[in-house]
């Protein structure tokens, strides 16, 4: 099946530093991916969507200079959480889709801004 | 608006069969996601249902009624390990996944 990866599991940082998430689709091309973030006990919520040589796609809300989003490749997007601050600590979610529907996530990373 | 409604918490029995219900009220659905995600983790696919019927993957069947807005993923034979969230998704007109807020499912021996 199709594997995502996402680097790092989890970093700690203190509160006004940038901290940079990858991931990485390993075994397929992705033009698309997504990013989520998640706090604890409640789902997924979308925060945009990255695509490949292009501008990344913010859900509303969202901040688009706070958190920078850079898709070099088919294979490789990238989130900066910029001066990160205590209320940005959460699961942070990638997900890529090597086809039509079907979506594989990375396995996440845990972020706590201290 | 956009909704998925789905139950906060549901407990069962190692052994027995659970029934996880989802309600959506969407602008169009091109398809249900039903995932799997445990405590800390990221979720992982279970099922993907786009025409009404029953869909049925080992232990896991999900069944979809779009007249109705309703889908359930049932869970047969529960092992402890089933224990997680599982969380109802569904696609819009824009193909955008709209998320439910997941059910905690406890399984007690």
């Amino acid at each position: 099946g199709a594997v995502v990866s996402q680097h790092p599991s989890w970093v700690i940082c203190k509160s006004g530093t940038s901290v940079k998430i990858e991931c990485r689709s390993l075994d397929f091309q992705a033009t698309t991916m997504f990013w989520y973030r998640q706090f604890p006990k409640q789902s997924l919520m979308l925060m945009a969507t990255s695509n490949e040589g292009s501008k990344a796609t913010y859900e509303q809300g969202v901040e688009k200079d706070k958190f920078l989003i850079n898709h070099a490749s088919l294979t490789l997007s990238t989130l900066t959480v910029t001066s990160a601050h205590p209320e940005d600590s959460s699961f942070y979610i990638c997900s890529a889709k090597p086809r039509d529907y079907e979506q594989y996530f990375g396995p996440g990373t845990r972020l706590t801004v201290t | 608006g956009q909704n998925i409604d789905q139950p906060t918490e549901m407990t069962a029995t190692e052994g027995a069969i659970v029934q996880i219900n989802c309600t959506y009220q969407t602008s169009g659905f091109n398809g249900l996601f039903w995932y799997q995600q445990h405590a800390g983790e990221a979720p992982t696919f279970l099922s993907y249902n786009v025409l009404d019927g029953l869909e049925e993957k080992g232990r896991f069947s999900s069944f979809l009624s779009r007249s109705k807005g309703y889908s359930y993923l049932l869970l047969k034979e529960l092992q402890m390990k089933d224990s997680a969230s599982y969380l109802c998704a569904v696609v819009d007109s824009n193909y955008q996944l709209i998320w439910g807020a997941g059910t905690k499912l406890i399984i007690k021996p």
